[in-house]
């Protein structure tokens, strides 16, 4: 079974402070992506990556950065968190562009900005 | 712009009632198209997916899903709810076309809530 693994189930930070949040997928997936969930408005992409050291903006990158120095791990940086980032984040990882592959998710992590 | 709408925000069903979430997608070329399903603490984890063939697809936990392309629609059924499916219901897209970079684009979700 493919295991995507999020460093923290639940993060309470201050505002100003800056955030790590880790992903780490065990399929030696090509893709791997950062999003947001919010109530009503669903799932935004934050950043994606296709490749190792590669990344690419999606809808929401603004306040956000990423790194994937390996493979497997994918992190979400937030250079200085704000309340407006207090959000339910989600890490998913999908085998490469063109296959018939579905995206497969952590369990997510509750940041709370105070 | 690409876009997935969900038209159903909160569904409440008593157990046994059929079910239907409406789902249109906005894309320029041919798309694959998911359902995924968030159950309270839970991954969120894939229910069903259309990639091409019969757009009547099965999926798991007996849902399926039906693609009607002139409809730009992929309505998720299924016959007859339990309480274990109240639960959070996602729509998405992603292009199939030569410009695939493997994003999904999201509907806003539907919440579904069975009462026993």
């Amino acid at each position: 079974d493919v295991k995507v693994t999020q460093s923290s189930r639940y993060l309470v930070k201050r505002t100003g402070e800056k955030v790590f949040l880790e992903c780490v997928q065990d399929m030696d997936h090509e893709n791997m992506f950062w999003y947001r969930q919010d109530p009503g408005l669903g799932l935004r992409l934050i950043y994606f990556s296709y490749d190792v050291k590669m990344k690419e903006k999606g809808d929401i990158p603004e306040g956000y950065s990423v790194s994937r120095e390996k493979k497997e791990r994918f992190s979400l940086i937030l250079e200085s968190a704000s309340t407006n980032q207090t959000s339910m984040y989600l890490c998913a990882s999908s085998a490469p562009t063109g296959t018939r592959s579905e995206q497969y998710f952590g369990p997510g992590t509750r940041l709370t900005v105070t | 712009a690409q876009s997935v709408s969900q038209h159903n925000h909160h569904v409440i069903l008593s157990e046994a009632a059929s079910l239907e979430l409406g789902c249109n997608y906005s894309y320029g070329g041919t798309v694959n198209l998911f359902w995924y399903v968030q159950y309270p603490g839970q991954h969120l984890q894939l229910l069903l997916k259309y990639f091409s063939g019969d757009p009547l697809v099965k999926g798991i936990k007996g849902f399926e899903a039906e693609f009607i392309k002139s409809k730009f629609s992929f309505n998720l059924r299924k016959p007859s709810v339990q309480w274990s499916d109240t639960a959070e219901y996602f729509c998405a897209a992603t292009s199939r076309g030569s410009g695939n970079t493997g994003k999904l684009i999201f509907g806003q979700g539907t919440t579904l809530q069975v009462k026993p």
